[in-house]
C-alpha cells in the first residue's frame, strides 16, 4: 500500500490566519481525499482532489474555505481559510485505487485554532 | 448522504475475551472497510470486504460484508492489550466517477481490563 506523509504533523494557529496542509504519497495514485476529525469524532469527507480540475466537495464544505490543489498524481494541498476555533480538528489525506481497495490514510495534522 | 450506524460505541473486556462490533447503514455500499485508530495516529486498516456475503480474516480478527450490502461485522477472538483503541467501519460507494470517499461509523472505543 502507498506510504503517506503529511506536513505540518500540528499546528496552533491564530484566528483569522489560513493554514496550507500538504500530503505527498510515495506513489502515483488515483483518487486522493481530505478528511475532517474533530475532537472525540468519526472521520468526515471534506472533499475529493481531482488531478488536473477542481475538487469535489462533500454537502457542507466549500471551496472557499477549504481550497485544495492537486497539481499531480503524487501530491495535493488544503488550506484552512480564515480560521476560527471551530476549525480545531485532526485533518487527514487519505488515497485510494480505483475500485477503492488500499484506502491509506496519513497520520494527519493536528490543528488547534486559538 | 449516508450513516453508518456502529454499536457498540465502547466496550470494556477481559483480556483473553472475544469482541463483536457491528455497523449497519439504511443504504447499500459497495465495499466495507474496517479501521483501527490509536491516539495520535490515522487509522489503519484492518480488513477490507469487496463481496456481498464475503467472510474475511486477518490473524484473530474476522469481519463480514453482509448479504444486504448494508451491514458489516467484526469479531476480535482472544483480546490482548494491544488491541486497545478505536475501531472504525467505513462503507464505500463507485459513483459514475470512480470510487468515492468513504462514510464513516461513529466507532467503537475497546477498553481492555488487565
Amino acid at each position: 500500500s502507498a506510504v503517506i506523509s503529511q506536513k505540518p504533523s500540528r499546528d496552533i494557529c491564530q484566528r483569522g490566519t489560513s493554514l496550507t496542509i500538504q500530503c505527498q504519497v510515495d506513489s502515483q495514485v488515483t483518487m486522493m481525499f481530505w478528511y475532517r476529525q474533530q475532537p472525540g469524532q468519526s472521520l468526515t469527507l471534506i472533499a475529493t482532489a481531482n488531478q488536473g480540475s477542481e475538487a469535489t466537495y462533500e454537502s457542507g464544505f466549500v471551496i472557499d474555505k477549504f481550497p485544495i490543489s492537486r497539481p499531480n498524481l503524487t501530491f495535493s494541498t488544503l488550506t484552512v481559510s480564515n480560521m476560527s476555533p471551530e476549525d480545531s480538528s485532526i485533518y487527514l489525506c487519505s488515497v485510494g485505487g480505483m475500485g477503492g481497495w488500499g484506502y491509506t490514510f496519513g497520520s494527519g495534522t493536528r490543528l488547534t485554532v486559538v | 448522504g449516508q450513516q453508518l450506524n456502529q454499536s457498540p460505541q465502547s466496550m470494556f473486556i477481559q483480556e483473553g475475551e472475544d469482541v463483536s462490533m457491528n455497523c449497519t447503514s439504511s443504504s447499500i455500499f459497495n465495499t466495507w472497510l474496517w479501521y483501527k485508530q490509536d491516539p495520535g495516529e490515522g487509522p489503519v486498516l484492518l480488513i477490507a470486504l469487496y463481496k456481498a456475503g464475503e467472510l474475511t480474516s486477518n490473524g484473530r480478527l474476522t469481519a463480514q460484508f453482509g448479504i444486504t450490502r448494508k451491514d458489516s461485522f467484526l469479531n476480535i477472538s482472544a483480546s490482548i492489550p494491544s488491541d486497545v483503541g478505536i475501531y472504525f467501519c467505513a462503507g464505500q460507494l463507485y459513483s459514475g466517477g470512480g470510487a468515492d470517499g468513504l462514510t464513516f461509523g461513529k466507532g467503537t472505543h475497546l477498553i481492555i481490563q488487565p
